[in-house]
Parts: C-alpha cells; structure tokens; sequence
C-alpha cells in the first residue's frame, strides 16, 4: 500500500530562517510523481512544483528548493530566508491508484514570525 | 486566464436536505476533480471525470453522493438527505488530462455546512 507522511505537524520559524519540510511517500512503484502544493490562510490550495522519482539533483526556483533522496523515499522542501507571506500549511500529494488522484498528506503548517 | 471557480462559496443546510455544488474548471481542461477537505486534514479524493465520464468515483463515501459532466466542462456535485458529517469544504481541481505527470489546478472551494 502506498503512504504518504508529513510527520512535522507545525513549525514555527523567525523571518529570514531557512527551514526545511519532510515528505515521506512508500511505495512499490519504481517510477513516480509527487506533487508540493501550498494552503494559505485564504484556503486556496496553489501549486508549487512537481518533481518526478528519477531525477534525484536539486531543484532550485528563487527561495524555494526540492531534494529527492531515493533511499529514503524522501522529498524535502527548503525556504530560504523565510517570510511572513510562507505561513501556511504546505501538502505533498502523489497520484495514486492509477496515477490520477492525488492523495494527500497531512500537511505541515508553517508559521514565520517577525 | 480565468481559473478554476466553484459556487457557492458558502453553503448552509439543514440536515436532510439535498444540495449542489458547482464547479467551472480551467478552459480546455479535460479532467476535472472533487476532494473534500475536513478541519486539519488534507483534501480527500471524491470522485474524477475525463471528459463527461467519472473516471474513478472510489472516493465517494456512500450513494448519497453524485457527480455529473454532461458536457465535459462543468460539474455539479450533488449530496442526497445531507447529514452533520458532511459538513467539509469541498474542493474542485481541473488539470489538462488525467495523467500522473499533469499538475491539477484548485478552486477555492465551496464550504457546506450542514446543521
């Protein structure tokens, strides 16, 4: 069976702080894509990025940057230099059950304070 | 572009009633989505179409749920006899075809509330 987990349920962080978010996906499948997607206080759910399970170098999008290590099934997301505008709950989601559907983990809320 | 727009935003009902809720997905996409989002959870998946065909609707929790496409663009999600378990906000996402690769686009969501 295929499981997603986000075991850091908050994290608080002073702005300009990199911090870091854990994603876990297990999983029999050799091939996959998982999905990051951000929740702001407003409640829309924005996409970030999707990164695929065979390209394990580091992707970088202005402070924002994904690490894939496979012997881990593990996807992290970095903040650099944190700001107040990040606070939100941030979701990875793979597709799941025919590569359609994304499930969703249980997100880790972020909060950066000044 | 326009993106992805549900209706209504909010939704109050009282239990035992029946209710729709709209979504308008992303011009030109084919598939189109419903999760339902719980207090502190992650959105769960209801139900998918591609094109006007519910693709996969595993994730409907009992028949008191139905989904419909009749044109391939909008969808009406519609909940039989509501009950306070309901209660959720219910999310709509649209994404270019129904592939693992394809990112999907979420709307704001309609909020229900069921007293």
């Amino acid at each position: 069976a295929q499981k997603v987990t986000q075991a850091q349920t908050e994290i608080s962080v002073v702005e300009k702080e990199d911090v870091t978010l854990d994603c876990v996906y297990e999983t029999r499948d050799t091939t996959y894509y998982l999905f990051w997607y951000k929740q702001p206080p407003s409640g829309e759910l924005v996409f970030l990025i999707r990164r695929n399970s065979f390209d394990e170098q580091n992707e970088i999008s202005g402070r924002y940057s994904w690490n894939f290590q496979k012997s881990t099934s593990s996807f992290n997301f970095t903040i650099t230099a944190s700001q107040v505008v990040d606070s939100a709950v941030y979701f990875c989601a793979p597709p799941t059950g025919g590569g359609n559907k994304l499930t969703f983990g249980t997100g880790t809320q972020l909060k950066v304070e000044l | 572009g326009a993106g992805v727009s549900q209706t209504p935003s909010n939704k109050v009902t009282e239990k035992g009633k029946y209710v729709e809720l709209r979504c308008d997905p992303i011009s030109g996409h084919t598939a189109l989505y419903w999760y339902r989002q719980s207090l502190g959870q992650g959105p769960e998946f209801l139900i998918y179409f591609q094109g006007t065909g519910a693709a996969d609707d595993s994730g409907l929790p009992n028949d008191r749920f139905f989904a419909v496409r009749p044109e391939g663009s909008v969808s009406t999600l519609k909940i039989q006899r509501t009950e306070r378990g309901d209660s959720a906000v219910y999310l709509c996402a649209s994404s270019l075809l129904a592939s693992s690769y394809n990112e999907q686009f979420f709307g704001p969501g309609t909020r229900l509330t069921v007293l």
